[in-house]
């Protein structure tokens, strides 16, 4: 079942920061933040993850609150090929199962020009 | 490095036929994950294999789905007698097994039609 809960969709000037937040409040202690996107008729992309410190890579910026019960990715100059289904993930680690990786609905997210 | 592989692309069939869907993951990634996606929606974890076996199967419908990974390498997955309700897009995914930083590479997925 998903942990996250994200806004169904937003929109956001091209060139502009898109700040997209994610509500995770049941994560336990050791489990990971992740986000994908997903463009029309592709599988999910990776973008960037973190467990409680702000991560950056080239792509995105990760915000993880102190108590890590939410969080927000920024896409610090959004462009018209941005535009795509954002997924917020934690990622459960079971000693029997390993890695998971639980999708909720996503934020669908509209970029301008 | 190669990515996940998936086949075919697009499938349309009529219902109570029968049909596979062919995942090779990435080269070494022994945790293969089977999703549905049906449209507007997140995509749902279907099946989960470690290696050549089945650690989670929960939402796996499986009076009509079957899967298999033979070997700990490609995974076939299939749905007999198909339901309308089965058209969805199939993801297949693939990770290393252990590693804080692993992440699970998604493949191109299969357009599945039920008419």
């Amino acid at each position: 079942d998903a942990k996250t809960t994200q806004p169904p969709s937003m929109d956001c000037a091209e060139g502009r920061a898109a700040n997209l937040p994610c509500n995770h409040s049941t994560i336990s202690g050791n489990e990971y933040v992740y986000w994908y996107r997903q463009i029309h008729s592709q599988g999910p992309q990776y973008i960037i993850h973190g467990l409680k410190n702000n991560e950056t890579n080239e792509m995105a910026s990760l915000i993880i609150t102190e108590d890590r019960k939410s969080s927000t990715l920024i896409l610090p100059h959004a462009t018209l090929r941005d535009t795509a289904v954002y997924y917020c993930i934690v990622r459960v680690v079971d000693a029997n199962t390993g890695n998971q990786f639980y999708f909720g609905t996503g934020t669908s997210l509209t970029v301008i020009p | 490095e190669a990515g996940v592989a998936q086949s075919p692309r697009y499938k349309i069939i009529e219902k109570r036929q029968s049909v596979a869907f062919w995942c090779n993951p990435i080269s070494g990634h022994a945790t293969l994950y089977w999703y549905q996606q049906i449209l507007g929606q997140g995509p749902k974890l279907l099946i989960q294999f470690q290696n050549n076996g089945v650690v989670d199967d929960s939402q796996l419908p499986k009076d009509r789905f079957s899967a298999e990974r033979l070997k700990g390498v490609d995974s076939t997955l299939k749905i007999q007698p198909a339901k309308l309700e089965d058209s969805a897009v199939y993801l297949c995914a693939s990770s290393p097994l252990r590693g804080m930083n692993t992440e699970a590479f998604f493949g191109q997925g299969t357009r599945l039609t039920v008419v």
